[in-house]
């Protein structure tokens, strides 16, 4: 079974400029989340979603973040204008479903994209 | 406001040592709790979870974790380290209910090095 893919895998950018990550979930994963770890600090929710429709987006600087999954599947997470302090690896988690799980839902992490901006 | 503190930064450990990382959290009732290791370049693996019952479970690879409500803590344990072991560890909590996975907080993490 194919894990959670990611990309890129790293990026460089300078602050200012526009970026975006990519995540492909587990196939037939309804719930898919991104996630924020900070260098030092342990991941942090930045947004969830159930099928195409956002669960959770509180924790999300909307004034320059943005998030989509059109279709339900695959996600796109972009950050403009990047800050210093964005600097931090972008983890993409899925689960199945998390209301059929219920407190048994189990997260299925990617790799992640670690982000540097100089 | 749930909170999870993970005192130990940096363990190192023999192979075939044993292992103990301390997990403290702090909430108003008993939170659902996890252990997830991560492994450099890799995202987080779920090691285990306690929701209620017996205070001790078992998880993967040989890991077990103790629950004790009155110090508010949930220890990760493993009587023999491979050197394979050697990762991030990450102490989470999160509130007690349904489709609370989402709600996790996680601790700072305690990075594990293992000598041979």
């Amino acid at each position: 079974e194919a894990g959670v893919a990611q990309s890129p895998r790293y990026k460089i950018i300078e602050k200012r400029q526009s970026v975006a990550f990519w995540c492909n979930p587990i196939s037939g994963h309804a719930t898919l989340y991104w996630y924020q770890q900070i260098l030092g600090q342990g991941p942090k929710l930045l947004i969830q979603f159930q099928n195409n429709g956002v669960v959770d987006d509180s924790q999300l600087p909307k004034d320059r973040f943005s998030a989509e999954r059109l279709k339900g599947v695959d996600s796109t997470l972009k950050i403009q204008p990047a800050k210093l302090e964005d600097s931090a690896v972008y983890l993409c988690a899925s689960s199945l479903n998390r209301r059929r799980e219920g407190a048994n839902e189990k997260l299925f992490f990617g790799s992640g994209t670690q982000l540097s901006v100089l | 406001a749930q909170s999870v503190t993970q005192p130990d930064i940096h363990i190192t450990v023999s192979e075939g040592a044993s292992l103990e990382l301390r997990c403290n959290y702090s909430y108003g009732a008993t939170p659902y709790l996890f252990w997830y290791v991560q492994s450099p370049g890799q995202g987080l693996q779920l090691l285990l979870k306690y929701f209620s019952g017996d205070t001790l479970v078992q998880g993967i690879k040989g890991f077990e974790a103790e629950f004790k409500r009155s110090q508010s803590s949930f220890n990760l344990r493993k009587p023999s380290v491979h050197w394979s072991d050697a990762a991030e560890y990450f102490c989470a909590v999160a509130p007690p209910g349904v489709g609370t996975a989402s709600k996790l907080t996680f601790g700072t993490g305690t990075r594990l090095q293992v000598t041979l």
